[in-house]
């Protein structure tokens, strides 16, 4: 069955450079979340988007933005890369009924230099 | 502000026991509750789901019972395997964000000794 896919898997950059986390969900699935985990801790919710929109919004930097597509793809964008911006970052996708499974892809790790 | 607790943070447990990982929630106004599986550096996988109308769901050795009103759940896992050595998280999903705004514990790290 498909699953949440993310890229990159991996991904290394310099502080105060960009990067641009992509997130395709299950076909299907039109809500789309955003997660960091940091080391050693639990993930945290950074911003969700339901049929392109956004829909609730946790604790995202300024530096960070994010957006759902026609095709219901997201991208995580961020900018002015800090050393703690060193993390695993989640995907998840649902189905927009309330009280449905949400599943994860297997997470970017960004390494930040 | 839900906080999510789980306890113990970590457990050692020889092959073939069954074992009980706890999870606790300070607000019991949840829609669901959900029990993650992850390994080192990797992904989240989802094994159970459990609305906040149901008492427990199963799936093959793991159970996992729901007590909203005392906010508490727990997973068992039975005849435990050395395969299921990774780190067990619960997550609410609450009223007090929309859904999928998921609030995690810090996790079980369960190592299962052959």
């Amino acid at each position: 069955a498909a699953g949440v896919i993310q890229s990159p898997r991996h991904l290394i950059k310099e502080k105060r450079e960009t990067a641009t986390l992509k997130c395709y969900p299950i076909p299907r699935h039109d809500t789309v979340y955003w997660y960091q985990q940091g080391p050693g801790q639990d993930p945290q919710f950074l911003i969700s988007f339901y049929e392109k929109m956004q829909s609730d919004k946790g604790s995202i930097p300024d530096r960070f933005s994010a957006q759902q597509f026609s095709d219901y793809h997201s991208e995580l964008n961020m900018s002015s890369l800090e050393l703690g911006d060193s993390a695993l970052y989640f995907c998840a996708s649902s189905l927009p009924e309330m009280n449905t499974e949400a599943f994860f892809g297997q997470g970017t790790r960004l390494t930040v230099v | 502000k839900q906080e999510v607790t789980q306890i113990p943070a970590a457990l050692s447990v020889p092959e073939g026991e069954n074992l009980v990982l706890n999870c606790s929630f300070t607000d019991s106004a949840i829609y669901n509750l959900q029990w993650f599986r992850q390994d080192p550096g990797k992904g989240l996988t989802s094994l159970l789901l459990i609305q906040s109308s149901q008492r427990e769901q199963t799936s093959g050795r793991l159970n996992a019972s729901l007590d909203k009103s005392s906010g508490r759940s727990t997973l068992y896992i039975a005849a435990s395997q050395p395969g299921d050595s990774a780190t067990y998280l619960c997550a609410v999903n609450d009223y007090g964000g929309s859904q999928g705004n998921l609030i995690f514990g810090k996790g079980t790290k369960l190592s299962v000794k052959p």
